[in-house]
C-alpha cells in the first residue's frame, strides 16, 4: 500500500512570496489533515477535511493560509503572502474510519519550507 | 486549548538498556492517546496507542502506561537499539472529537 505522498520535499522562498504544497493521501482514506511543525515542536493541526468538506480549520491563519480538497482525494495548502514565522515542516496525514485503528493517522514525509 | 507536555526534551541511553519517555496531559476527559516516533526528515510514525479505560498496553518491545490520576503517560522501550534514535511524541485525542494534540517531543539518542 502506497503511503501519503507530498511535494515538494523542500521549498525556499522570500517573505511576501506565495507557495503551495500538494498532498495525495492513502487511497480510500476519507480524512485528510494538514499540520504545521515548527522546529523543536510537535505538529499543530491547521485543517482537517472529511472527503471534500472542512471539519476543522480553527487553527488555520485564514488571512494568509488556504487549503482545498475539491474532489475529496488530493489536497493543496497555500500560503500567500508568506512570513518569516511560516518557516516549518508542513505535514499531511490521512486516516480512514474503515481501518482497524480509525484514529491512526498516517503521515507523509512533509515539505520543509524556509522563508528568507 | 489542550496542553500536552513532556518532562524531558532529550534522553540518551546505552544500547541494550531500557528507555522510558514521559508525557503529561491536561485534559482529564481525553479518550485516546498515541505515541509517535519521528525520525529525521520523515513524518511521524505510529508506535502504540492506549484508550483511557486501560492502564497498560504492550507491543513489540514497547509498553505504554497510563496513569489517569496524575494525567501521566509513559512509553517504555525494552532493549533500546540504535534504530530507536528519534523524536518521540505523545498525542492526546479528547473525547469531543478526533483532533490530535501533540506534545513538544523527546529526542532519544541511543549510544552504541
Amino acid at each position: 500500500e502506497a503511503g501519503v505522498a507530498q511535494s515538494p520535499r523542500y521549498k525556499i522562498i522570500e517573505k511576501r512570496q506565495s507557495v503551495a504544497f500538494w498532498c495525495n493521501p492513502i487511497s480510500g482514506h476519507a480524512t485528510l489533515y494538514w499540520y504545521q511543525q515548527i522546529l523543536g515542536q510537535g505538529p499543530k493541526l491547521l485543517i482537517q477535511f472529511q472527503n471534500n468538506g472542512v471539519v476543522d480549520d480553527s487553527q488555520l491563519p485564514k488571512d494568509r493560509f488556504s487549503a482545498e480538497r475539491l474532489k475529496g482525494v488530493d489536497s493543496t495548502l497555500k500560503i500567500q503572502p508568506a512570513k518569516l514565522e511560516d518557516s516549518a515542516v508542513y505535514l499531511c496525514a490521512s486516516s480512514s474510519l474503515q481501518s482497524p485503528k480509525p484514529n491512526e493517522q498516517f503521515f507523509g514525509p512533509g515539505t520543509r519550507l524556509t522563508v528568507l | 486549548g489542550e496542553s500536552v507536555g513532556l518532562h524531558l526534551p532529550t534522553l540518551s541511553v546505552q544500547e541494550g538498556d531500557n528507555s522510558i519517555i514521559n508525557c503529561a496531559y491536561s485534559n482529564s476527559a481525553s479518550d485516546y492517546f498515541i505515541w509517535y516516533k519521528q525520525e529525521s526528515g520523515k513524518g511521524p510514525q505510529f508506535i502504540i496507542d492506549i484508550r483511557s479505560n486501560m492502564d497498560k498496553r504492550q507491543g513489540q518491545r514497547v509498553t505504554v502506561l497510563l496513569n489517569k490520576t496524575v494525567k501521566h503517560l509513559s512509553l517504555q522501550i525494552a532493549a533500546t537499539q540504535p534504530g530507536d534514535s528519534a523524536v518521540y511524541f505523545c498525542a492526546e485525542i479528547p473525547n469531543t472529537g478526533n483532533q490530535f494534540y501533540f506534545g513538544t517531543g523527546t529526542s532519544l539518542t541511543v549510544i552504541p
